[in-house]
Formats: C-alpha cells, sequence, structure tokens
C-alpha cells in the first residue's frame, strides 16, 4: 500500500518567515510533485522531481524553491512566505517512466501565512 | 495556454439522482485524461481514458471521451451521498510529467 506523508496538516507562519513542507513516499517513485489548491483554481502544479536532485519548474513556481536529495524526500521551500501564499499544498509521487496518472497523493497541508 | 474547464462549478442534488459533471479542454500534447475524487483529503483516482467514445465504468460511475470535441463527461446514477464530493479533471501531457487540472466540480448529495 503506497504511502505518501506530509510533515504537518496544518501551519500556521508570519509573513517573511522561511517555511519548509516536506513530503516523504515509500514505494521507490522516481516521480515527485508539490502542488498547490485554492477555491475555483483546482490543482495547480508548483514543482516536479524525475529523479535525485533534479528538478522542473511547473506552472507557479514564483516565491517557491524545492530540494530533492533523497529518492524518497521532496522539500518545498518558500523562503520569504507572503499572505498569497496561504494554500492547501499537496505533494504526490508516481512510479518511474512517462505514466503519471498513478499519482499517489499524500493527506495535505493547510498553510496560513499571517 | 493549456486550459481545462469543468461544469459546473457546484451541484446539489437528492439522493437518486443521476449527474452528468463535464470537463473540456485545450491542451497541446495530449496523452489521456483523468477523472479524481476528492473528499475530505487527497484527491483518489476513478479514471482514465485516453480514446475516444469508449466508455469507462465503475459501478454507478462512468465516464467518456471525445477527443474530436476535446471534452469528457462523468456520470454518476442513483446518486448517494457518500458520493459528495469535489470531482477534479486532469489532462496529462506527453513527453511531460505534469497533468493540468480543472477547478473541480463540487457535488453535494442530499437525503
Amino acid at each position: 500500500d503506497v504511502k505518501v506523508t506530509q510533515s504537518s496538516r496544518y501551519l500556521v507562519k508570519r509573513t517573511g518567515e522561511k517555511v519548509f513542507l516536506e513530503c516523504v513516499q515509500d514505494m521507490d517513485h522516481e516521480n515527485m510533485f508539490w502542488y498547490r489548491q485554492d477555491p475555483g483554481l483546482g490543482l495547480r502544479l508548483i514543482y516536479f522531481s524525475y529523479d535525485v536532485k533534479m528538478k522542473e519548474k511547473g506552472d507557479i513556481p514564483e516565491g517557491y524553491s524545492v530540494s530533492r536529495e533523497k529518492k524518497e524526500r521532496f522539500s518545498l521551500i518558500l523562503e520569504s512566505a507572503s499572505t498569497n501564499q496561504t494554500s492547501m499544498y499537496l505533494c504526490a509521487s508516481s512510479p518511474p517512466g512517462q505514466i503519471s496518472y498513478e499519482q499517489y497523493f499524500g493527506p495535505g497541508t493547510r498553510l496560513t501565512v499571517t | 495556454e493549456d486550459k481545462v474547464v469543468q461544469s459546473p462549478l457546484s451541484l446539489v442534488v437528492h439522493e437518486g439522482d443521476t449527474v452528468t459533471l463535464n470537463c473540456s479542454y485545450e491542451v497541446t500534447n495530449f496523452r489521456s485524461l483523468l477523472w479524481y475524487k476528492q473528499e475530505k483529503k487527497a484527491p483518489t483516482f476513478l479514471f482514465m481514458l485516453t480514446s475516444s467514445g469508449i466508455e469507462k465504468k465503475s459501478g454507478r460511475l462512468s465516464s467518456i471521451l471525445d477527443k474530436k470535441e476535446l471534452f469528457s463527461i462523468l456520470n454518476i446514477t442513483a446518486t448517494q451521498t457518500g458520493d459528495s464530493a469535489v470531482y477534479l479533471c486532469a489532462v496529462d501531457k506527453l513527453n511531460n510529467n505534469d497533468m493540468r487540472f480543472g477547478a473541480g466540480t463540487r457535488l453535494t448529495v442530499k437525503p
């Protein structure tokens, strides 16, 4: 049974703080993804990674960076949090190759920036 | 610019009703269209559609794709309160590991 875990379910941070969101998967998946989900906008891809130390920008990478030092872990970093980054953040992973539909999602982190 | 548009944005029905959710898309390098169900947690996969006109079924849920008119529908028959969720449509692109998601349709099924 695939498991994708995220470090926090709820997080409250102040404007200007550096924020780390951690995601870990236990299925040896090559591909990992970070999305944010906002009402009326659906899921939007921030970054994805198809291998250790590899990363690709998604649709909305501005204000975010990522780190993939180990295969099982994909971190999303907000260098200086802003109120417009208040959102639900979802991490996902998928098996190797081009078939990305088998994405397994984590439970999400609801981040509030005040 | 790639677009995935779902309609309606929200829908309220009563148990036993049949509903049809719509997803239209304009995406370059289309590979497949996917439907997800999202309750109070992460989305779960429902269907993947790659060919036009072939219906996929799972219990009371079914879906079909029209690649000429660039849309898909998700049907739910004999709805139950447990069907209440946000239904997300996503388009998977060739030679890429990302998907374009629609905004979702929030379905509420009342007893």
